[in-house]
C-alpha cells in the first residue's frame, strides 16, 4: 500500500530533550515535506526536500532541523524543543516538485511541556 | 495581505444544496492549484487539483480556476453530511517564482446541515 509513514504519533516531552519524527515514504517520491498546523494558523511549511541531500527552509524554520540521506527518509529534528513547538505536525510527499499532489502521513501531535 | 486566502467559515448548506468554496491566492506565477478535505484530527487528503485555467470535474467536486483574477474555487454538488470537513485550499509555483512550497490556506469549515 502507498503510504507516508509517521512516528511517533503522539508524544509528550519537556523543554530542551532533543527528539526526532521520523518519516518514511514507499512510493519513490522525490518531494518531500514537514507541515505543522495550528489552530487558526493552517499547515505551514517548516522544511522541504526536492531530491537526497537537497533540502530548503520553507515559512517556519526556526528550531528544526531535517536530513534526507535517502530517497524515501526525511526526518524532523527537534534539538532543543520549546513550548510553542506544541503542534500537530504532518509528513508528506510528491512525485514532481510542485506539480503532483502531496500525500500526507497521519500526523505526529507533539506536546512539549 | 496572506498569499493563500480563504473564508474561514463555517459554511452551512442543507443536504443536497451546492456548496461554494472560495480561495484567493498573491502570487501570479502559482503553477499548481489543489483542494484537500480535513476531517478533525486528520491528515489532509485530496479532493481535486487543477493547473490550467476553466473548470474541471470529477463527480459531485467541480474545481474552477481563473489566473487573470487569480481565483480559485470548489463546488460540491448534492452536498452530503459526510462532506461536512474543513477544505484546504494550496498552490505551488512550480518553481517559476524561485520557490516549491506549497502555500496552504487556513481552511473553510463546511456544515452540510440533515
Amino acid at each position: 500500500e502507498a503510504q507516508v509513514t509517521q512516528n511517533p504519533r503522539y508524544l509528550i516531552t519537556v523543554t530542551g530533550k532533543k527528539l526526532t519524527v521520523t518519516c518514511s515514504q514507499n512510493m519513490n517520491h522525490e518531494y518531500m515535506s514537514w507541515y505543522r498546523q495550528d489552530p487558526g494558523l493552517g499547515l505551514r511549511q517548516i522544511y522541504y526536500s526536492m531530491n537526497v541531500e537537497v533540502t530548503d527552509k520553507g515559512d517556519v524554520p526556526e528550531g528544526y532541523k531535517v536530513s534526507r540521506k535517502e530517497k524515501r527518509n526525511f526526518p524532523l529534528i527537534l534539538e532543543s524543543p520549546s513550548p510553542n513547538q506544541t503542534s500537530l505536525y504532518f509528513c508528506a510527499s510528491s512525485f514532481g516538485v510542485g506539480a503532483g499532489e502531496l500525500f500526507f502521513g497521519e500526523g505526529s501531535r507533539l506536546t512539549v511541556l | 495581505q496572506k498569499e493563500v486566502e480563504q473564508n474561514s467559515g463555517p459554511l452551512s448548506v442543507p443536504e443536497g444544496a451546492i456548496a461554494s468554496l472560495n480561495c484567493t491566492y498573491s502570487d501570479r506565477g502559482s503553477q499548481s492549484f489543489f483542494w484537500y478535505r480535513q476531517y478533525s484530527g486528520k491528515s489532509p487528503e485530496l479532493i481535486m487539483s487543477i493547473y490550467s485555467n476553466g473548470d474541471k470535474e470529477d463527480g459531485r467536486f467541480t474545481a474552477q480556476l481563473n489566473k487573470a483574477s487569480q481565483y480559485v474555487s470548489l463546488l460540491i454538488r448534492d452536498s452530503q453530511p459526510s462532506d461536512s470537513a474543513t477544505y484546504l485550499c494550496a498552490v505551488n509555483g512550480g518553481g517559476a517564482s524561485g520557490t516549491y512550497k506549497y502555500i496552504f490556506g487556513t481552511g473553510t469549515r463546511l456544515k452540510v446541515l440533515a
